[in-house]
């Protein structure tokens, strides 16, 4: 079963750090393209970052760019994203999910971080 | 950017009811348009990518057609696990994406 598993969301202060993970099952992860894609409560669908499958290359939407550090180990079939500078406009839940034919076909099940005070 | 705008925002029917919804990009993206399903507190699924290919195990009631700026996805016959949020997408900028606001199906 083609499986992908987020984790390391949480609360966090305004200008903290946090990192998420995201570990593949079931597929080859070194053949996809992988991205991160965020939703904030009650909003529409944000994607984030991408990266290319043997890593070296990285895209961010605006908003992030400087802040998140998009990366993968293969080693370990797992993605992460490295989040710092965090404000409260980057509550949200974040979602990994593969791209196949330029469309995330794959997604996981989400892992929610609030940057509250 | 390309700016992808969905219409309507929301819309109400019935079991068994067709219904359309419409994407527009603000300029031509030929047929990089995919289309998502969200069930309330689910992840996204893929329905149709390049505009009409419809996904391996997505129902053959919907339907995706259009290229250039104007997009639709179809649901011929409106099943109750139909009611959900739908999203459209252009990967016409890829590897950078963006994706319309959302239209929120209900039920009548």
């Amino acid at each position: 079963e083609v499986l992908l598993v987020e984790s390391g969301g949480g609360l966090v202060h305004p200008g903290g750090s946090l990192r998420l993970s995201c570990e593949a099952s079931g597929f080859d992860f070194t053949w996809y393209w992988m991205s991160w894609v965020r939703q904030a409560p009650g909003k529409g669908l944000e994607w984030v970052a991408t990266i290319r499958q043997d890593g070296s290359e990285q895209y961010y939407v605006d908003s992030v760019r400087g802040r998140f550090t998009i990366s993968s180990d293969d080693a370990k079939n797992s993605l992460y994203l490295q989040m710092n500078s965090l404000t409260v406009e980057d509550t949200a839940i974040y979602y990994c999910a593969s791209l196949r034919f330029e469309a995330f076909a794959v997604w996981g099940q989400g892992t929610l971080v609030t940057v509250s005070s | 950017d390309i700016q992808m705008t969905q219409s309507p925002s929301s819309l109400s029917a019935s079991i068994g009811d067709g219904v359309t919804i419409t994407c527009r990009a603000s300029q031509n993206i030929a047929t990089y348009v995919n289309w998502y399903q969200q069930r309330p507190g689910k992840a996204p699924k893929l329905l149709i990518y390049s505009a009409s290919t419809l996904q391996s195990g997505v129902p053959s009631r919907f339907s995706g057609s259009g290229s250039g700026t104007d997009f639709t996805l179809t649901i011929s016959s409106l099943q109750p696990e139909d009611f959900a949020t739908y999203y459209c997408q252009q990967s016409y900028s890829t590897p950078m994406y963006t994706f319309g606001q959302g239209t929120k199906l209900e039920i009548k």
